[in-house]
C-alpha cells in the first residue's frame, strides 16, 4: 500500500484566494482525520470522519474552513479566504478499527501552506 | 479541558545511553496512552499504545510506561543510535469519541555518536 497520500506537498498562495487540499486514505481504513501542526500550537485535529460521515469539527478554527469527504477514498479540507495565520502544514491521518479500539494511525507526508 | 504536557526543551543525549521522555496529563484520566516518532518534514509515525490497565509495554528497544496515579507515561530508548534522533509525540483519546486524539507538542531527541 502506497500509505495516506497527501497534494499538493507544498502550496504557496496570497491572502484571499482559496486553497484546497487533497487526501487518500489508506484503502480499508474507514477513519480519516485532518490536522494542522504549527510550532506555536503542536498538532491540532481539526476534523475527523468516519464511514465518510463528519463526526467531530469541533477543531475547526472558523467557517472559512469546511472538509469533505464524498467517498472513501478521497477527502478535501479548503480555506476559503485564506489568511497568513492559516501558514502551517496540514496532515491528513488515516485509521480501522471498532469505535472502542483505539488503533493507531497513519498519517501522510503533510501540505506546508503559506499565506502571504 | 484536556491537556496532554510534554517538555520542550530537546534532550541531548550519548549514542548508547537510555533516552527517557515524559508525558504527562491533566484534568482527565486516558483510557489508552500513544507515542509517534515524527522526522522533520515527515507526518508522525505511530510506535507504541500502552492502555490505562497495562502498566509496561515494549518492542524492541522501546520501552512506555504508564503510571495512573502520577498521570505520567515514560517512553524509554534503550542502546540509543544517532538514528533515534527525531521529535517524539504523546497522544492521548480526546473527550469524544475513541479514535479522537489530542497531542502534546513533542520532545526533541538528539542522539550524538
Amino acid at each position: 500500500d502506497a500509505g495516506v497520500i497527501q497534494s499538493p506537498r507544498h502550496e504557496v498562495t496570497e491572502m484571499g484566494q482559496e486553497v484546497t487540499l487533497r487526501c487518500k486514505p489508506i484503502s480499508g481504513h474507514d477513519y480519516l482525520f485532518w490536522y494542522r501542526q504549527t510550532m506555536m500550537r503542536g498538532l491540532e485535529l481539526l476534523i475527523y470522519f468516519n464511514n465518510n460521515v463528519p463526526i467531530d469539527d469541533s477543531g475547526m478554527p472558523e467557517d472559512r474552513f469546511s472538509a469533505k469527504m464524498p467517498n472513501a477514498s478521497f477527502s478535501t479540507l479548503k480555506i476559503q479566504p485564506s489568511e497568513p495565520r492559516d501558514s502551517a502544514v496540514y496532515f491528513c491521518a488515516s485509521s480501522s478499527g471498532h469505535r472502542d479500539s483505539p488503533y493507531e494511525q497513519y498519517f501522510g507526508p503533510g501540505t506546508r501552506l503559506t499565506v502571504t | 479541558s484536556q491537556k496532554i504536557e510534554q517538555n520542550s526543551e530537546a534532550l541531548n543525549i550519548q549514542e548508547g545511553k537510555t533516552a527517557t521522555l515524559t508525558c504527562n496529563y491533566t484534568n482527565y484520566s486516558p483510557a489508552y496512552l500513544q507515542w509517534y516518532r515524527q522526522d522533520p518534514g515527515r507526518g508522525p509515525v505511530f510506535l507504541l499504545l500502552i492502555r490505562e490497565n497495562e502498566k509496561e509495554k515494549r518492542k524492541e528497544r522501546l520501552k512506555v510506561t504508564f503510571d495512573t496515579t502520577l498521570k505520567q507515561s515514560l517512553f524509554h530508548i534503550t542502546a540509543s543510535q544517532p538514528a533515534d534522533s527525531a521529535t517524539y509525540l504523546c497522544a492521548s483519546r480526546g473527550n469524544t469519541g475513541f479514535q479522537k486524539l489530542v497531542f502534546g507538542t513533542g520532545t526533541r531527541l538528539l542522539v550524538s555518536p
